[in-house]
């Protein structure tokens, strides 16, 4: 079975400044997925990123870019310039190559940013 | 495009009631996945459905099951209600034009208090 493992419960940052969340998980899969999720107080998640595990460069969205150690099994996040709106639950995430949408969430870090 | 949309928002029952949760998926998904999130167990996978049929079920009692409709909505259903199910319940929706992992798309979820 997977797992995904976020250490770090709380964390805060300076508006403009730069927080990295950290994410380790377990598999012995080969071909797989790993996201990185937003859940602000309205609840709604939301999808901030997306790794395939075959692909050796990391993902980037904008203000957001992961850290993708594979070998170490570590999937970092990392967000620049940091906004109040960017203040919310981040889960970490894993999903099997072909698993039909069920995906492992990690217990999540919660992020506040910090005027 | 209206989102995914989860009703109720709110629920309160007694130990020992039913309760039925639908969610209406993104128009044109066709798979819609169900997730329980508590705090200390963040997003646990209970079940997803795709064209009417359950094709991955999670770690949960038999008095969780779920269905899927010809218009792709979905409905889950907990029977004998217990106070540790006192969770919220997020509905996810994705495309699935393929068979491989796809963005999800969630509800705002239902927030169920069981007294």
């Amino acid at each position: 079975a997977q797992t995904v493992t976020q250490s770090q419960p709380e964390m805060s940052v300076q508006e403009a400044e730069t927080v990295t969340l950290s994410c380790t998980y377990d598999t012995s899969e080969s071909n797989y997925y790993l996201f990185w999720y937003k859940q602000p107080p309205s609840r709604q998640m939301i999808l901030v990123i997306r790794q395939e595990a075959y692909k050796q460069q990391n993902a980037t969205e904008n203000r957001f870019s992961v850290n993708f150690q594979k070998a170490a099994k570590s999937f970092s996040l990392k967000i620049s310039d940091s906004q109040l709106g960017d203040t919310a639950m981040y889960f970490c995430a894993f999903s099997n190559y072909g698993g039909y949408q069920k995906v492992t969430f990690g217990i999540g870090t919660k992020l506040q940013v910090i005027p | 495009k209206a989102g995914v949309t989860q009703t109720p928002r709110y629920l309160i029952k007694t130990r020992g009631q039913q309760v039925t949760l639908s969610c209406s998926p993104i128009s044109g998904h066709r798979s819609v996945s169900w997730y329980q999130q508590t705090p200390g167990q963040g997003l646990q996978f209970l079940f997803e459905y795709f064209s009417e049929t359950q094709r991955n079920k999670g770690n949960f009692p038999g008095r969780f099951s779920g269905r899927q409709f010809s218009n792709s909505r979905s409905e889950m259903n907990v029977s004998t209600l217990e106070l540790g199910d006192s969770a919220l319940y997020l509905c996810a929706s994705s495309l699935e034009t393929r068979a491989t992992n796809e963005k999800l798309f969630f509800g705002s979820g239902t927030q169920l208090s069981v007294l």
